[in-house]
């Protein structure tokens, strides 16, 4: 069974600042990667995913994200953060063996001062 | 446009009453979910179907119970065997294979008095 860790569950930083969320995982077999962003009172956004290939995948709002398999990890960053950026951020994992189900982490709730 | 539709955003209920949490999907999509949400909890799954007419225990299934006789609608319902009801629920589709990225809906917010 996979398991997600967000080490980090709340995070502040100043407008323009950079901003890197992490996640580990835990599986035994190979895995697909996903970060959502969930803005207050509404449903998951699909920021990026990792299938395979390229371990650095980009994704919308300037997202992007690193996957190191030797370290299970798949965190998040973007070099300069706005304020509506303000949301909060859950990484999931599903396995490659054909399991349709995702296993989410707790997240991350990133909050964007100026 | 093609989505997920869950209704009503906002549902109050009193104890002891069962309770039907509507999720429609346009995207043709033949897998669908229910997760509840509870803060600092992330999401966990309820039930998911995979196919018309069958669906499977997640995580979190106790008191509640769902239905899968359209491909498009996944109704949930929160029963009063659920001890702690209160949450925000979300329902989920998604194509399938090789890669199961899940579309999600906007959420209902359910509060038992």
């Amino acid at each position: 069974a996979q398991s997600v860790t967000q080490l980090d569950s709340q995070v502040p930083v100043f407008e323009e600042a950079p901003v890197e969320l992490r996640c580990n995982y835990s599986s035994s077999v190979s895995v697909y990667l996903f970060w959502y962003v969930q803005y207050p009172n509404q449903g998951l956004q699909l920021l990026l995913k990792y299938l395979s290939g390229s371990t650095l995948v980009k994704g919308i709002n300037g997202f992007e994200a690193e996957f190191n398999k030797s370290q299970t990890s798949f965190h998040l960053r973007k070099p300069s953060v706005h304020i509506s950026d303000t949301a909060e951020y859950f990484c999931a994992v599903s396995d490659q063996g054909g399991s349709e189900k995702l296993v989410f982490g707790k997240g991350t709730k990133l909050t964007v001062n100026p | 446009d093609g989505g997920i539709t869950q209704s009503p955003k906002y549902l109050f209920r009193k104890e002891g009453q069962n309770v039907t949490l509507s999720c429609e999907q346009n995207l043709n999509h033949d897998a669908m979910y229910w997760y509840r949400q509870d803060p600092g909890q992330g999401l966990r799954l309820i039930y998911y179907s995979q196919i018309v007419n069958d669906f499977q225990k997640g995580d979190i299934a106790e008191g509640y119970s769902v239905s899968r006789e359209k491909k498009e609608s996944f109704p949930l319902t929160v029963t009063s065997a659920q001890k702690n009801p209160t949450a925000f629920y979300l329902c989920a589709s998604s194509g399938t294979g090789p890669v199961y990225e899940q579309y999600f809906g906007p959420g209902t917010r359910l509060t038992v008095t």
